[in-house]
């Protein structure tokens, strides 16, 4: 069955320190790949997708993706976290037509002030 | 315009009682899907509704779980006899293409 694995449940990080969320999914057929986020007490939303074109994708704060077809990977980074990045990011994976996602089960980031 | 509209936003119900949560989505996206999140996990498929075409329902976890969609408007989620273990967030989602829209969510409490 295809999966998506988010290996971290949680990740603790200094303010200003960089940052990696892993995701990992199970097939290297065409793929699109999402990150979305959920700050706290707020509904999940969009942060950045990865549909064709350019593997590097990048969000209007700061963080870039980079699809890797070789290790099926969409690991998502910042160079220097702040406090208000606090929230849970669910990576997301869409295999075929129809428009469904399959979900990683999350990771919590921490920032540590 | 207007984001996706849950409602309730809170439900407290007790064991055996049936539910009834409702999600209005996005005007014109045809796609609507309704996910549970339990505490302190990640998001669980529920169901899926595309356009007129028969809903993916390969997500509900048991028959006491339904839900209906009326054309591309509203959709409500029903359980009935509701357990403890159905206590979770319910999230419902609307989209037109990969990108899914998020409505705030139903915190449903099972006591």
């Amino acid at each position: 069955a295809q999966s998506v694995t988010q290996l971290d449940s949680q990740v603790p990080v200094f303010e200003e320190a960089p940052v990696e969320l892993r995701c990992n999914y199970s097939s290297s057929v065409s793929v699109y790949l999402f990150w979305y986020v959920q700050y706290p007490n707020q509904g999940l939303q969009l942060l950045l997708k990865y549909l064709s074109g350019s593997t590097l994708v990048e969000s209007i704060n700061g963080f870039e993706a980079e699809f890797n077809k070789s290790q099926t990977s969409f690991h998502l980074r910042k160079p220097s976290v702040h406090i208000s990045d606090t929230a849970e990011y669910f990576c997301a994976v869409s295999y075929d037509s129809n428009y469904q996602l399959i979900w990683g089960a999350g990771t919590k980031l921490i920032i540590k002030p | 315009g207007a984001g996706v509209s849950q409602s309730p936003s809170n439900k407290v119900t007790e064991k055996g009682k049936d539910v009834e949560l409702r999600c209005d989505p996005i005007s014109g996206h045809t796609a609507l899907y309704w996910y549970r999140q339990r505490l302190g996990q990640g998001l669980e498929f529920l169901i899926y509704f595309q356009g007129n075409s028969a809903p993916d329902k390969s997500g509900l976890p048991s028959d006491r779980f339904s839900a209906e969609r009326t054309g591309e408007s509203v959709s409500t989620l029903t359980i009935q006899r509701t357990q403890q273990e159905d206590s979770a967030v319910y999230l419902c989602a609307s989209s037109t293409d990969y990108e899914q829209y998020f409505g705030p969510g139903t915190r449903l409490t099972v006591t």
